[in-house]
């Protein structure tokens, strides 16, 4: 069955960088993009950005470009995403996901990830 | 600013049905499909409908969606226990260079 299996908590300092793993297991890593999201404290679901795996490229949510760096690694089916200049807004459970797309076409997500805690505290 | 509105709560008692409303614009949800998720506390959300009323496997026939010009819902018929949790309405937004935009999220209560 399809598997994303992300990587263990994390605790920063603010102006930091964070990179969280997410490994895919159980379906063709290179047919399917991957998403990240996110859930701080007491908020709702927000999108972090994706890589589309047709053209390698990245889309992030207009309030982390230039913070996010999105990837893919298709040699080891894994995905990464790196937060940087951290502040303790970004503490939260981020989530990579399977994106239901076409081709550069983002329609939803469907397998989630286990969420990683990132905690940036002084 | 793009927001998909939803009712913070919604309760029923076990059997009731209930609906969920998501409310949009002609930046999202009026030319894009909307998906619906489940999140329980401390665990990873779930996928509940896809392409505004397509059913996963595996996801009881009690969930259903609909969608109509910038509005969609999601209907719990039967309501039971397990079905508390957060639900999510999400879509994409074709505004500034575009990005995926998940609803206020809704609390369902089983009384």
């Amino acid at each position: 069955q399809v598997r994303l299996l992300q990587s263990g908590t994390e605790v920063k300092r603010p102006g930091a960088s964070v990179k969280v793993s997410c490994k895919a297991s159980g379906y063709t890593f290179s047919s399917y993009g991957i998403s990240w999201m996110r859930q701080a404290p007491g908020h709702g679901l927000e999108w972090v950005g994706w890589n589309s795996n047709y053209n390698g490229k990245t889309t992030s949510a207009q309030k982390f470009q230039g913070r996010v760096t999105l990837t893919l690694d298709t040699s080891t089916s894994t995905a990464y995403m790196e937060l940087r200049r951290l502040t303790s807004d970004d503490t939260a459970v981020y989530y990579c996901a399977r994106v239901i797309g076409d081709r550069i076409y983002f329609y939803g997500v469907d397998a989630w990830g286990q969420g990683t805690t990132v905690t940036v505290s002084s | 600013q793009s927001v998909l509105t939803q009712p913070p709560s919604v309760s029923g008692t076990p059997g009731q049905r209930v609906t969920i409303s998501c409310s949009g614009s002609s930046s999202n949800l009026a030319h894009n499909y909307v998906y619906w998720y489940q999140h329980l506390p401390g665990t990873a959300p779930k996928l509940l409908i896809s392409a505004n009323d397509q059913r996963p496997s595996g996801v009881p026939d009690r969930f259903s969606g609909s969608k109509s010009g910038t509005s969609a819902s999601l209907v719990i018929s039967g309501l039971r226990s397990e079905d508390e949790a957060d639900y999510y309405c999400a879509t994409w937004d074709d505004s500034l260079s575009g990005f995926y935009l998940f609803g206020t999220g809704t609390k369902v209560t089983v009384l």
